[in-house]
């Protein structure tokens, strides 16, 4: 799977929009952009993913760039339950398996 | 809430012990999987089972036992442990491999904090 680079960590205010970054300059065009994050004390759980164009749910928005080199996770309205580690990860759709390879992630840290 | 859980979520053993962690997942999935996230490093990813066979070992010590009775039931048996291996232990799952799908989301218990003596 192609790396990504996320910054090590962040800090965003209670109730303001968040936008995590996340570079993946050797994306291949099988390659789905996928989000989780860890929550303190507790395993990862799914965000979002998207392949080129941009996708919402009810955790969060995914902006994909046109080039698809980077995206960015978009928090519209971050509160104190957000502060986790996010993970951006990449998954090519054409392997058999299910395995996904975790980075480093960015620390996000909501300030009330 | 999660759909997978695991059983203890503490356990402090002596390197010479046995012991076994649990995992249940109630949502139909036929793949499992026990990642290690030790302080500071990116989680690992241990073992796959797929219908109840182990697809992958991912270099894993043999004093790891991961054993699958059923597609609902993961086990990890430890035993003669070192210090290093104290870590959270994850399981998680998914539908399955079957359609080739690598893009179903994985479903992660809280973990179990080991720490070895």
């Amino acid at each position: 799977d192609a790396k990504t680079t996320q910054p090590n960590s962040m800090e965003s205010n209670e109730e303001e929009p968040v936008h995590l970054p996340c570079n993946h300059s050797t994306i291949s065009g099988t390659d789905y952009i996928h989000w989780y994050r860890q929550l303190p004390s507790q395993g990862p759980e799914y965000v979002i993913h998207g392949l080129t164009s941009n996708v919402n749910n009810r955790m969060a928005s995914l902006a994909i760039a046109e080039d698809r080199k980077s995206s960015t996770l978009i928090l519209h309205r971050a509160t104190l339950r957000d502060a986790a580690v996010y993970y951006c990860i990449l998954r090519d759709s054409r392997n058999r398996d299910d395995k996904i390879i975790f980075g480093k992630g960015t620390r996000l840290h909501i300030l009330p | 809430e999660t759909g997978v859980t695991q059983t203890p979520r503490h356990l402090v053993m002596g390197m010479t012990n046995k012991k076994s962690l649990k995992c249940e997942q109630h949502l139909g999935h036929n793949a499992m999987y026990w990642y290690k996230q030790s302080a500071k490093k990116p989680l690992e990813l241990m073992f796959v089972y797929n219908f109840k066979e182990q697809t992958e070992n991912n270099s894993v010590p043999s004093r790891f036992s991961p054993e699958c009775p059923n597609s609902s039931h993961l086990f990890l048996h430890l035993h003669t442990l070192q210090p290093e291996d104290s870590a959270l232990y994850l399981c998680a799952s998914s539908q399955d491999h079957s359609t080739g799908n690598s893009n179903q989301p994985q479903h992660f218990g809280d973990g179990t904090r080991l720490s070895i003596l």
